[in-house]
């Protein structure tokens, strides 16, 4: 399967500040990358796909770009609150074989803090 | 409402006892998965079925099975031969773009 990395330290903001959670990936550019949000002992919750040909893809307060040269995307949550406080998680499909299968990072955790 | 319903949500497995998770969905999806979830790993793929009689290894199958009757379903047996079975385990299904997952089910042995 591919190779996804997620910055593993968690990552504690002020309330009203954006958060910006990073996912790499390796070797050959996906067509498109998922992310998720997860809260203790639930299962993921899908949030956004983006595209291989979509530079930024938006809903509400969140923001997903994918840039193919740095391979990179990086997931922002603009006027974060307390309740965005959860684990992120970023995947991509597990081979070129197309399907719908996927490879997810280990997660970032994140924390608003008031 | 539709969704994937995974039970029980706690279970405990005795050494060298074979549990089976179970794992409904009523999105009419076609493609299943389980994945296993441990501290600091991430999910890890362990089978993954695109059609009813049909499923594929993932990269952890060694002491798992499964099946594949029903569209609706695709429990999961943890075997004996699973050294390391304590995790907390997801099951998903998808049609294309994301994945429903169910609520997990936490296995711990005892």
């Amino acid at each position: 399967s591919q190779k996804i990395e997620q910055n593993s330290e968690a990552l504690n903001i002020q309330e009203g500040k954006t958060a910006t959670l990073t996912c790499n990936y390796t070797n050959y550019s996906p067509a498109y990358l998922q992310w998720y949000r997860q809260d203790p002992g639930r299962g993921p919750v899908f949030l956004l796909l983006i595209r291989e040909n979509e530079k930024e893809k938006r809903k509400e307060r969140l923001k997903v770009t994918f840039d193919t040269t740095l391979k990179q995307s990086l997931f922002h949550i603009t006027a974060s609150q307390p309740a965005d406080s959860a684990t992120y998680l970023c995947a991509r499909p597990w081979d070129t074989g197309g399907g719908n299968k996927l490879t997810f990072g280990t997660g970032t955790q994140l924390k608003v803090e008031l | 409402d539709g969704g994937i319903t995974q039970s029980p949500k706690y279970l405990f497995r005795k050494e060298g006892q074979n549990v089976t998770l179970s794992c409904e969905q009523n999105l009419n999806h076609d493609a299943m998965y389980w994945y296993r979830q441990d501290p600091g790993q991430g999910l890890r793929l362990i089978y993954y079925s695109q059609i009813v009689n049909d499923f594929q290894k993932g990269d952890i199958a060694e002491g798992y099975s499964v099946s594949r009757e029903k569209k609706e379903s695709f429990p999961l047996t943890v075997t004996s031969a699973q050294k390391n079975p304590t995790a907390f385990y997801l099951c998903a299904s998808s049609i294309m773009g994301g994945y429903t997952f169910g609520s997990g089910t936490r296995l711990t042995v005892v």
